[in-house]
């Protein structure tokens, strides 16, 4: 069965200062892609930053990176420089080769703090 | 990125009717596309993958007869929730795949802004 964990409810970072958010998966597959989600009150889901599971760089986007432990099966969205919009729930999800679906981990809530 | 706008942004609506929510891809043509429901402050819980032109696949536990999902066209997807009752009350969020080169992955989800449904 395939599983995305994320381990902290809920996160608290000083503006302007980097924070880590932990995703875990537990899959036998070798082919899959990795995502982060942004969902701030308003409810839409923003698309953050992909890594591939064949990737040998870390993705990055702007004051996003992944950082990826594939060995440890492990996905961390690292944003730097936080910003007062950056408060929001943020998801990590996976998509398998073997299907369509994605899977969601249970989100965290980060807020920043002026 | 790719746009995917849903319609209508909020409703509430009688226990018993029905209601229609929209989910079109507004520059990209999507032959599959993704129906989530989601409870407050919960995650995503996928209810059925909707396939331009066939029927939809739903999810264990899902009644497709409550959730009738049509995709019309590569850029249409409906999600009809029939007799709606209290418990229907959710959030329900679709997205679309973007099948092109230029998608990172080439199987990124562009999410819509979501529909809060609230019946009474």
């Amino acid at each position: 069965a395939q599983k995305i964990t994320q381990t902290q409810p809920g996160m608290f970072v000083q503006e302007k200062e980097a924070v880590t958010l932990d995703c875990t998966y537990d899959t036998s597959d070798q082919s899959y892609g990795l995502f982060w989600y942004k969902q701030p009150s308003s409810g839409e889901m923003i698309f953050l930053i992909y890594q591939g599971s064949y990737d040998e760089q870390n993705a990055t986007e702007g004051r996003y990176s992944l950082n990826f432990q594939k060995a440890r099966k492990s996905a961390n969205l690292v944003i730097s420089a936080s910003q007062l919009g950056d408060s929001a729930m943020y998801f990590c999800a996976m998509r398998f080769k073997t299907g369509n679906q994605f899977y969601f981990g249970t989100g965290t809530s980060l807020t920043v703090i002026p | 990125g790719a746009v995917v706008s849903q319609h209508p942004s909020r409703v509430i609506c009688k226990s018993g009717t029905s209601v229609k929510i929209e989910c079109r891809s507004l520059d990209f043509q999507a032959t599959t596309m993704f129906w989530y429901r989601q409870f407050p402050k919960k995650s995503l819980m996928l209810m059925a993958t909707s396939n331009e032109g066939s029927k939809a696949t739903y999810e264990q536990g899902v009644e497709k007869d409550k959730f009738l999902i049509n995709h019309a066209s590569l850029t249409l997807s409906t999600l009809t929730v029939t007799s709606a009752h209290p418990e229907d009350s959710s959030f329900y969020i679709c997205s679309a795949r973007d099948p092109s080169a230029n998608a990172p992955g080439t199987d990124t989800q562009y999410f819509g802004p979501g529909t809060r449904l609230t019946v009474l």
